[in-house]
């Protein structure tokens, strides 16, 4: 398996617009986790789902923010409209079954909204 | 809820020598996970070692290991040997047992091997 695979890697994206990431977990992981890591505030869960289905979006900050998995491969975070303060590296993980496993990460889309 | 702290901002070695990450956390919990994520300048978040609370056993992977004193809340992490490639940002994570999926990290110990 090619571990988890996130999309773009970089972004570049003018305030207001709307960002799409992208992630595709490791086949057969049935969580997958949105986190962002900034200076400010470190590493941060946004949202977590479990088989497809969103468990805890308690961090996502605003109504900007939205994440959807519209199947077991494929979930998206999408930033509308974004901000300069959205500028962060954000990060898909998975894991199966209990979180006793690894999680394993992507490689981050680093996003910088100007 | 759970707090992690990693007191040490910024550490750094040379090589060959050895190392040790603090981290202390909090939780009224009894049974839990502990991690050590390595983040190499590559930006990718890498499992280093896991220990699980209910186990006296100190976890270890190869020059990695950890010291687990569950009763002061403390999980330091022991790089031996240290490499090159050991420079890196390293993150301590507390995992809850109770349902909750949420890994809650520290803010990090930027570590630089000298060479």
């Amino acid at each position: 398996d090619a571990g988890v695979i996130q999309s773009p890697r970089h972004e570049v994206t003018e305030m207001g617009q709307e960002v799409t990431l992208r992630c595709k977990p490791i086949s057969g992981h049935d969580y997958l986790f949105w986190y962002r890591q900034t200076m400010m505030r470190g590493l941060e869960l946004l949202i977590y789902f479990n088989n497809n289905v969103p468990i805890d979006d308690s961090g996502m900050p605003e109504d900007r923010f939205s994440a959807k998995m519209p199947n077991a491969s494929f979930s998206t975070l999408k930033i509308q409209p974004s901000e300069p303060r959205d500028s962060a590296v954000y990060f898909c993980a998975s894991s199966f079954h209990r979180s006793n496993t690894e999680a394993f990460f992507g490689q981050g889309t680093r996003l910088t909204v100007v | 809820a759970q707090t992690v702290t990693q007191s040490q901002p910024e550490m750094s070695v040379q090589e060959a020598e050895t190392v040790t990450l603090s981290c202390t956390y909090d939780t009224s919990e009894s049974n839990y996970y502990l991690f050590w994520y390595k983040q190499p300048p590559s930006r990718q978040m890498i499992l280093v070692i896991r220990q699980e609370a209910y186990k006296q056993q100190n976890a270890t992977e190869n020059r990695f290991s950890v010291n687990f004193q569950k009763a002061a809340k403390s999980f330091s992490l022991k790089i031996s040997d240290s490499q090159l490639g050991d420079t890196a940002m390293y993150f301590c994570a507390f995992l809850s047992n109770f349902g909750n999926e949420k890994l809650t990290f520290g803010t990090g110990t930027r570590l630089t091997i000298i060479p």
